[in-house]
């Protein structure tokens, strides 16, 4: 079935230190991945996303990559800071619609 | 630029009363998406509309959820009757293209059943 599976579910880094979230996808098909980052109480806003095209793509401080054979795609962080604890959502794209994750709680220790 | 604007953004409403979300895409976006939001199921899609034609509403948990998109700039969900497990964040979303073009949503509309 159509399915995005998301590790861990909460994570928590120094200040300064990088963080990796993690995501399996069930249809080998889906060649659209993008990454969501949501703040208490404010609505998902994309920050990055990439195309089955590609292996890795980067932003700043923020990289995502991809590994087609493999089916998962991660997120990473680098030199964290406090204003990127949020929620963060993979999501992958099947035959008819985007699927999330189920979400990683990052939180960022001074 | 406008983004995809949702209302009211609180609700507070009796079980058994009829309840309305609104929601008004970005001009020009094709597809309109409405997802729920609770801390045990995470972020689920309940019905999507492309050019204002319902395509997927296999996530509508049951028959009291209903949704419409009566032109490309309006689309409401309605619960009726609302019960206290319906209490979520409903967020409207709107893309360019389906399934491989970003989504963009709205603040969600905070939805509280007594």
């Amino acid at each position: 079935g159509e399915n995005v599976e998301q590790h861990p579910s909460t994570l928590s880094v120094q200040e300064g230190d990088s963080a990796v979230i993690k995501c399996t996808y069930s249809d080998s098909a889906s060649n659209y991945f993008p990454w969501y980052k949501q703040e208490l109480g404010k609505r998902p806003q994309l920050i990055i996303d990439i195309r089955s095209n590609v292996g890795e793509k980067k932003d700043q401080r923020i990289a995502v990559t991809l590994n087609k054979t493999a089916k998962h795609f991660s997120l990473h962080i680098t030199e964290t800071q406090p204003e990127d604890s949020a929620v963060y959502f993979c999501a992958a794209s099947f035959p008819s619609k985007i699927i999330f994750g189920s979400g990683t709680r990052l939180s960022i220790r001074p | 630029d406008a983004g995809v604007i949702q209302s009211p953004r609180h609700e507070v409403t009796e079980m058994g009363q009829e309840v309305t979300l609104r929601c008004k895409p970005i001009s020009g976006h094709d597809y309109l998406f409405w997802y729920r939001q609770t801390m045990m199921r995470g972020l689920e899609l309940l019905i999507y509309f492309n050019n204002n034609v319902p395509i997927d509403d296999s996530g509508m948990p049951e028959d009291r959820f209903s949704a419409k998109m009566p032109n490309a700039s309006f689309s409401t969900l309605k619960i009726q009757p609302s019960e206290p497990r319906d209490s979520a964040v409903y967020f409207c979303a709107s893309s360019l293209g389906n399934s491989n073009q970003p989504q963009h949503f709205g603040d969600g509309t905070r939805l509280s059943i007594l």
